[in-house]
């Protein structure tokens, strides 16, 4: 089973600042990594497969990268509506599909 | 409009038994793999089974393997999650998800319902 590492637990950013979330994956996961925004109370949403390519609707602000291992979503200028839990999921290898253990952006 | 509706939650003893619904609308519900998810209380997502559009192929995360059988009915538009031997810790808020496909792989897309609460205590 593939495990996910995000990091940090927590982030504390002011609002329209830059937010950069990471995500470690235990063996390669090659390019098969979502991104998902959890609100509280909410389902999660998905933003980002494929690393790097946008859910239909998901603004631009919100951008992945990485591969491999190593990945990071960056929220280029945070807006009130975007303080949330954000998840990774690897789909490389699967069963089973693994989240990491999530990163939750607050306001500073 | 794309509506997922999940049902059957509630609380029930150590070792019962439970069966969730998933009511799908607003979409061709045949044409799509379909995913559980869960989320324990404060805690995160756990990625549960998920099925392919005829209920032909089915996967399952290794911890509740053996306790819990996906299925669906094309016909009804709905998706099921049998779970039994329920243990406090499959307390959590179950998802139903509509799946993404792509390089070889269905996983949780745009589409959830709003979950059930499963509550397992005595």
């Amino acid at each position: 089973e593939i495990v996910m590492t995000q990091s940090p637990a927590t982030l504390s950013v002011s609002p329209g600042e830059r937010a950069t979330l990471s995500c470690r994956a235990s063996q390669s996961v090659r390019s098969n990594l979502a991104w998902y925004q959890q609100k509280p109370g909410q389902a999660p949403r998905l933003l980002i497969y494929g690393a790097s390519t946008r859910a239909t609707g998901i603004p631009a602000r919100f951008s992945g990268r990485g591969s491999g291992t190593e990945f990071t979503l960056t929220i280029s200028s945070l807006q009130s509506e975007d303080f949330a839990v954000y998840y990774c999921q690897q789909y490389n290898n699967w069963p089973p599909l693994t989240f990491g253990g999530g990163t939750k952006v607050e306001i500073k | 409009e794309v509506q997922l509706v999940e049902s059957g939650g509630g609380l029930v003893q150590p070792g019962g038994s439970l069966r969730l619904s998933c009511a799908a609308s607003g979409f061709t519900f045949s044409s799509y793999w379909m995913s559980w998810v869960r989320q324990a209380p404060g805690k995160g997502l756990e990625w549960v089974a998920n099925i392919n559009q005829d209920g032909s192929d089915k996967y399952y995360v290794d911890s509740i393997k053996g306790r819990i059988t996906i299925s669906r009915d094309n016909a009804k538009n709905s998706l099921y999650l049998q779970m039994n031997s329920l243990r406090a810790d499959d307390t959590a808020v179950y998802y139903c998800a509509r799946d993404y496909c792509t390089n070889g792989a269905c996983f949780p897309g745009s589409y959830w319902g709003q979950g059930t609460l499963v509550t397992v205590s005595s």
